[in-house]
């Protein structure tokens, strides 16, 4: 398996622009999520989907973010209008179906390589 | 969600045995104790996962207590590859996951 795929791997752009930021989870997985990494504010998750369905945006930082996943294979992660603290690491993740609900399988997640954005 | 306690950094020498130890007092009955390590400019990788006891596996070991209040990842003759930032987390299925600011390991040549 080729892992989960990010693109783009590093992205930089200007206050004010659209940024899109796209994965590809591991096949069969029925989860994914969205994290931000920066050096202030350590590894945050944003949001996660369920079998396409988002579960959890409480993460996301306000309305200029949005994440959609139209299908099992594929995800987005939309910042309009960008702004310079958006500066960070984008990461998404994935993990297969926990099978009982109190399983730790939720927890074993599998990360892209992540997306480095700059925004100036 | 259990509160996790670790080390900010640890430093050790190439070949020996390097023990981080996470605190989880308010561990529940249901969560599970994840470890993650993280190379520079990377995603951080799933290491090992355990409930209770002891859970070894071909990358390191975990050894669990039987309260369950802490638990400590075990790295057996590390070498410079293993210099990376590992997180503990405990949690169970649905919760957010939460990562915290992990602990710093250095190893020296």
């Amino acid at each position: 398996d080729a892992g989960v795929i990010q693109s783009p791997r590093h992205e930089v752009t200007e206050m004010g622009q659209e940024v899109t930021l796209r994965c590809k989870p591991i096949s069969g997985h029925d989860y994914l999520f969205w994290y931000r990494q920066t050096m202030m504010r350590g590894l945050e998750l944003l949001i996660y989907f369920n079998n396409n369905v988002p579960i959890d945006d409480s993460g996301m930082p306000e309305d200029r973010f949005s994440a959609k996943m139209p299908n099992a294979s594929f995800s987005t992660l939309k910042i309009q209008p960008s702004e310079p603290r958006d500066s960070a690491v984008y990461f998404c993740a994935s993990s297969p179906h926990p099978g009982r609900q109190n399983s730790g399988k939720f927890y074993e997640q599998y990360f892209g390589p992540g997306t480095r954005l700059t925004v100036t | 969600l259990a509160k996790t306690t670790q080390p900010i950094s640890m430093d050790s020498y190439e070949g020996q045995e390097v023990n981080i130890t996470c605190s989880h007092n308010n561990i529940a009955t249901n969560d599970y104790i994840t470890w993650y390590q993280q190379f520079p400019s990377q995603g951080p990788r799933f290491i090992i996962q355990g409930y209770k006891t002891k859970v070894t596996n071909e990358v390191a070991s975990l050894f669990i207590p039987a309260d369950r209040k802490s638990s400590t990842l075990s790295l057996p003759r590390v070498s410079l590859s293993d210099t990376a930032v590992y997180y503990c987390l405990v949690g169970r299925g649905y919760q957010k996951v939460t990562f915290g600011t992990g602990t710093k390991l250095q190893v020296i040549p």
